[in-house]
C-alpha cells in the first residue's frame, strides 16, 4: 500500500513563497499526483496535478523529481486566506485489489500576517 | 461556477438506524464518489461509481454500506445500521472522466452525520 509523508504543520508570512514536499516511495509507474486544499469544514479543493517535472498554473506550480518519490508544491506569494489543510493524493492498491486514492495526513499552513 | 451539492449539512442519529446522504454531482459528470473523514483525520476514500454501478471501493465500504443513483440528478450513500464509529463527516464527489486520479474531482460541502 503507497503511503505519502508530509510536514504536519508549517508556518509563514504574507507574501512570502511555500514549499510543501510530500514524499510518495512506491508510487506506480502510471500514477498521478494530485494536490488538494481544504479549509475547516468544507471539501478538499482540487490544486494540481502532475506526473512528472514541472506543472504550473494560475495558483501553484508542482515539482516532481525525475524518480517521483517526492513532489513539491510551491505557493506563490502567500496570503492569510491561504491558510488551510494541503493535502498530496496518490492511489494505491488495497489489500482486495482494488486501486483507490490516498490522501496524506496532510500539512497544515498557517501564514501569519 | 458550477458545484456538487449535498444534503443534509448535519444528520444525527441513533445507533442502529439507517441514514440515506444525499448528493447532486455536477451536470455532466460521470464518476461520483463518496469519502469520509472522521474528526481530526484525513480524508479516507470509501466509493466510486460510474455506470450506474461500483467501480472501486475501500476496506471501509462493507456490507452495510450502499450507493445509488435512483434518478438523473441523485447520488445517495446508504448507511444500513449505523455504529458510533461512523460519525464522521462524509464528502461527495464528481469528476468529468474516470481513470481514477487522473481528473480533477470536483468535492461538496460534506455532511456531518453525528451517531448517538
Amino acid at each position: 500500500l503507497a503511503k505519502t509523508t508530509q510536514p504536519i504543520s508549517m508556518d509563514s508570512y504574507e507574501g512570502q513563497e511555500v514549499n510543501i514536499t510530500c514524499s510518495h516511495n512506491n508510487i506506480a509507474t502510471n500514477d498521478y499526483i494530485t494536490w488538494y486544499q481544504q479549509f475547516p469544514s468544507q471539501g478538499p479543493r482540487f490544486i494540481i496535478q502532475g506526473y512528472k517535472t514541472k506543472v504550473t498554473n494560475e495558483v501553484a506550480s508542482l515539482f516532481i523529481p525525475a524518480d517521483r518519490k517526492s513532489s513539491t508544491l510551491s505557493l506563490p506569494r502567500v496570503s492569510l486566506s491561504d491558510t488551510a489543510v494541503y493535502y498530496c493524493l496518490v492511489g494505491a492498491q488495497a489489500s482486495g485489489g482494488s486501486y483507490i486514492p490516498t490522501f496524506g495526513r496532510g500539512t497544515s499552513l498557517i501564514v501569519h500576517p | 461556477e458550477p458545484e456538487v451539492t449535498q444534503t443534509p449539512s448535519h444528520q444525527v442519529t441513533q445507533m442502529g438506524q439507517e441514514v440515506i446522504l444525499r448528493c447532486v454531482p455536477i451536470s455532466n459528470h460521470l464518476y461520483f464518489y463518496w469519502y469520509r473523514q472522521i474528526l481530526g483525520q484525513k480524508v479516507e476514500f470509501l466509493v466510486s461509481f460510474y455506470n450506474n454501478e461500483i467501480s472501486e471501493k475501500s476496506e471501509i465500504f462493507d456490507d452495510q454500506f450502499s450507493v445509488e443513483r435512483p434518478d438523473g440528478s441523485n447520488f445517495t450513500l446508504k448507511i444500513r445500521s449505523t455504529k458510533l464509529e461512523d460519525s464522521a463527516m462524509y464528502f461527495c464527489a464528481s469528476s468529468e472522466a474516470g481513470q481514477l486520479l487522473r481528473y480533477e474531482q470536483y468535492f461538496g460541502p460534506g455532511t456531518r452525520l453525528t451517531v448517538t
